[in-house]
């Protein structure tokens, strides 16, 4: 079955400590994204990248860094920067490259918490 | 600038009632319009997207969604709720010629038997 994978589904993070989430999918989508979702306040864009090797910052990219060195994986790096990580993360992906009139297709999330 | 809002953040209906969750957008351009649904400790999965093509959209589930210009609306219906459409649903918003896509804050929709 095609689909995004995310692992793990809950991690903890001790003070100063940097921790990566991992993304994946197997539906050969240019597209992907990580997104922040915290109670009442819907989602909102960490990074995302339209194509290998390539990403950009979204609306809340302080405290995050990513990579996209191969199509199916966009892991997502918390550091310790990230002075408030608590929240529930979620990986997309979409089938060009991020087009305005495409779907985006989710993973069922990490949810990260601090120690 | 493009914006969502959803009217309220908790719905709460009974089995068999109708369903009715507001969204209204706000867009410089015309809007692509979108409804996710968020079943607890999941990602999200589209529920309908308005793209111009028609004003009434059928989606999955049973639900519909009817795009509204002059009102700036974009609500959701469901003309018979079930107990398994108990999840958070989300309206978003993007344009032709850009990139991100903009989510609501997202209503909760209780079901009572």
């Amino acid at each position: 079955d095609g689909g995004i994978t995310q692992s793990p589904k809950y991690l903890f993070r001790k003070e100063g400590q940097n921790v990566t989430l991992s993304c994946e999918q197997n539906l050969n989508h240019d597209a992907m994204y990580w997104y922040r979702q915290d109670p009442g306040q819907g989602l909102r864009l960490i990074y995302y990248s339209q194509i290998v090797n390539d990403f950009q910052k979204g609306d809340i990219a302080e405290g995050y860094s990513v990579s996209r060195e191969k199509k199916e994986s966009f892991p997502l790096t918390v550091t310790s920067a990230q002075k408030n990580p608590t929240a529930f993360y979620l990986c997309a992906s979409s089938p060009g490259t991020g087009g305005f009139q495409e779907t985006q297709y989710f993973g069922p999330g990490t949810r990260l918490l601090v120690l | 600038a493009q914006s969502v809002t959803q009217l309220g953040s908790h719905v709460s209906v009974s089995e068999g009632a109708l369903v009715l969750l507001r969204c209204n957008y706000s867009s410089s351009v015309p809007p692509y319009l979108f409804w996710y649904v968020q079943y607890p400790n999941q990602g999200l999965q589209l529920l309908l997207k308005y793209t111009s093509a028609a004003t009434l959209v059928k989606g999955i589930n049973g639900f519909e969604a009817e795009f509204k210009k002059s009102e700036t609306s974009f609500h959701l219906t469901k003309p018979s709720a079930h107990m398994s459409d108990a999840a958070e649903y989300f309206c978003a918003v993007s344009s032709f010629g850009g990139f991100k896509t903009i989510f609501g804050a997202g209503t909760r929709l209780f079901v009572k038997a």
